[in-house]
């Protein structure tokens, strides 16, 4: 079973489309995550969600949105796409209230997004 | 500068070698520093979690973190085809990580037969 499955795995776009990425954790994990990883393989986080609520928003355009209907889902939106959105975008979750160590961050095998 | 640097190789040695990857950070509240490994085309997995400086050895990994020079190591021994990947370090402030994870760069490592 796989822990953090998202879909689609691959998706090519025109500039200017809305497109979704969906998520789902299968842990019993607590928050969520967005991570974007570019062309030079360097993995930034873009949100973080917590029993619903985002927690941390960097300084990513405001045509993403993270949409999360329940605790095991969280969705990335992504309107009016443009060339550099193009990247791999991996979902991530953990479980905040482990005590005395490091709440491990699980990956899924990312969305390679491609827009042309 | 960036908040976390890491050589992104590639880094190539012999089967059988002792290899060293490293990171230097800047940002003094960081407490939590892990290992991630990345194969081509999939997600990063967890290797090896550290909590502020000391040395965790697991199998033939050894991480090392020095808090004072703001510098992390990781050591593989008997190196094998099967540990080439993309080695990603990252570090937290918080143990929960709500707050995410800070990543280098990666260092892309090959382990040739």
């Amino acid at each position: 079973d796989t822990a953090v499955s998202q879909t689609p795995k691959y998706l090519v776009t025109q500039m200017g489309n809305d497109k979704s990425i969906k998520c789902e954790q299968n842990l019993g994990h607590d928050t969520m995550y967005w991570y974007k990883q570019d062309s030079k393989k360097f993995l930034k986080i873009m949100f973080s969600y917590n029993n619903k609520e985002l927690i941390i928003n960097e300084t990513v355009p405001n045509r993403f949105s993270p949409k999360s209907p329940d605790k095991a889902h969280l969705n990335l939106h992504i309107n009016s796409l443009e060339l550099g959105d193009s990247a791999v975008y991996f979902c991530a979750s953990s479980q905040d209230r482990r005590q005395g160590r490091m709440a491990e961050a699980f990956f899924g095998q990312g969305t390679r997004l491609t827009v042309v | 500068q960036k908040e976390v640097e890491q050589d992104p190789g590639p880094l190539s040695v012999p089967e059988g070698a002792i290899v060293s990857l490293n990171c230097t950070y800047s940002n003094s509240a960081f407490q939590y520093f892990m290992w991630y490994r990345q194969y081509s085309r999939k997600g990063p997995e967890l290797l090896m979690y550290t909590y502020s400086s000391g040395n965790k050895e697991d199998g033939r990994f050894t991480a090392q973190v020095d808090k004072s020079s703001k510098y992390i190591s990781l050591f593989i021994r008997d190196s094998q085809p099967s540990d080439s990947a993309t080695y990603l370090c990252a570090m937290s402030a918080t143990r929960g990580g709500a707050d995410g994870l800070t990543f280098g760069k990666g260092t892309h490592l090959i382990i040739q037969p």
